[in-house]
């Protein structure tokens, strides 16, 4: 068991809805970062956060957002939703002032959109 | 771009042999991290082995262990003694200081008893 936690672990929502996912960080660890992981693929990097601010960001568009909080948690925010964006949602948290630093994941959020 | 590529969408081992899976990457960076991560049913990534690129010696934990080719940007991930907890998907992973991971298409291991 680390000590990232995902919230919640499965929802449902229609397509065009907003969603908001939430991971706490590993204590220690200022970074986290956040993966989408759609069936029978392996996880594709969405962004990072670092002390609060976006750090790097993958091939994703501008609807999928975050925040990281003083506490170092997140947030991931999923704008008009759409079918494909249907997939096990991943955060990692790690340290990014130390290198090479195990990341932890969090159990994931399976989102399902219809 | 830092691409992994996994060759091996399926692999099959009887409890107690042993089995590797196989992993390549495209980088033009010297100083890297290389990770194998298992995924069982429960979905959490956990962390198998990591191996530091600038180190030649390579990586192992218990019953697992890598061989690292550099110049050949090779990474398999050997299992001595399978059991048949390690049946999941085993994800080969390329990170470089602390940034994005970039994950391959991953490899399910059955496990037979």
């Amino acid at each position: 068991e680390t000590g990232v936690t995902q919230s919640p672990t499965h929802l449902i929502k229609t397509r065009g809805q907003q969603v908001t996912l939430r991971c706490s960080s590993q204590s220690g660890h200022n970074t986290v970062s956040w993966y989408q992981q759609a069936l029978g693929q392996g996880p594709q990097f969405i962004f990072q956060y670092y002390r609060e601010e976006e750090n790097g960001r993958g091939n994703f568009p501008p609807r999928f957002s975050g925040l990281q909080f003083p506490n170092y948690s997140s947030e991931l925010n999923v704008n008009a939703l759409e079918l494909d964006d249907s997939a096990l949602y991943l955060c990692a948290s790690s340290s990014k002032d130390s290198w090479g630093t195990e990341a932890f994941f969090g159990q994931g959020t399976r989102l399902t959109v219809v | 771009a830092q691409t992994v590529t996994q060759s091996q969408p399926e692999m099959s081992v009887q409890e107690a042999e042993t089995v590797t899976l196989s992993c390549t990457y495209d980088t033009s960076e010297s100083d890297y991290y290389l990770f194998w991560y298992k995924q069982p049913p429960s979905r959490q990534m956990i962390l198998v082995i990591r191996q530091e690129a600038y180190k030649q010696q390579n990586a192992t934990e218990n019953r697992f262990s890598v061989n690292f080719q550099k110049a050949a940007k090779s990474f398999s991930l050997k299992i001595s003694d399978s059991q048949l907890g390690d049946a999941a998907m085993y994800f080969c992973a390329y990170s470089r200081n602390n940034n994005d991971m970039r994950f391959g298409a991953g490899t399910r291991l059955t496990v037979k008893p």
